[in-house]
């Protein structure tokens, strides 16, 4: 069974440039989670989708993220404009339908904003 | 989801057992008690759970106090491969979104010497 893929694995863009980050998470998982590791912080969690339904968007930091998950399958997490402080590790999960269940995570993907 | 205190880090010799505390004093009866581990440069592992009961897999044990306001993932053997940062994290089982999403604390490092 595939894993949880996230793309691209590393993206350097400048500040003020808008990016896009890509989770593809494991076929049949309704659930999907966004997370990220800013600099010497501890990973956050950003929202959660089941199926194409943001079910808790309350770690997103501010109006400059937008995640979609259109159709319910792959989501995507864009961030626009990008600021230094976006620069960190952002990683995706998905779960099957079970509440408290395990997540499976992707490797993440790198930002740096320069 | 409530709180969890771990030891910055710990040290083990290869192929010796390693112990890994966590404190959760306030832990509801509703709260599952995970595990989760972080290689270097890769994506959360899930490790193991338990709610009451010691458990047992492949990876590893986990040994719940009797009151629950305490649990030690147990790994038999360490590996050089297990140097990780280990994460104890309570997730609510209960209805609802508060099952959800996963709060991870600073974990544990775990570093193994050949």
């Amino acid at each position: 069974e595939a894993g949880v893929t996230q793309f691209p694995s590393h993206s350097v863009i400048e500040k003020g440039q808008t990016v896009t980050l890509r989770c593809d998470p494991i076929s049949g998982h309704d659930n999907l989670y966004w997370y990220r590791r800013v600099m010497g912080k501890e990973i956050k969690f950003l929202l959660h989708f089941v199926k194409e339904s943001k079910q808790d968007e309350s770690g997103m930091p501010n109006n400059r993220f937008l995640a979609e998950r259109t159709g319910g399958t792959y989501s995507t997490l864009k961030v626009q404009p990008a600021e230094l402080e976006d620069s960190g590790v952002y990683f995706c999960a998905s779960s099957p339908g079970t509440v408290a269940g395990r997540q499976y995570f992707g490797p993440g993907t790198r930002l740096t904003v320069t | 989801d409530a709180k969890t205190t771990q030891p910055n880090s710990m040290e083990s010799n290869e192929e010796e057992p390693v112990h890994l505390p966590c404190n959760h004093s306030t832990i509801s009866g509703t709260d599952y008690i995970h595990w989760y581990r972080q290689l270097p440069s890769q994506g959360p592992e899930y490790v193991i759970h338990g709610l009451t009961s010691n458990v047992n897999n492949r990876m590893a044990s986990l040994a719940i106090a009797e009151d629950r306001k305490s649990s030690t993932l147990i790994l038999h053997r360490a590996t050089l491969r297990d140097a990780a940062v280990y994460y104890c994290i309570l997730r609510d089982r209960g209805i609802g979104n508060a099952g959800n999403m996963l709060t991870f604390g600073g974990g544990t490092r775990l570093m193994v010497k050949p």
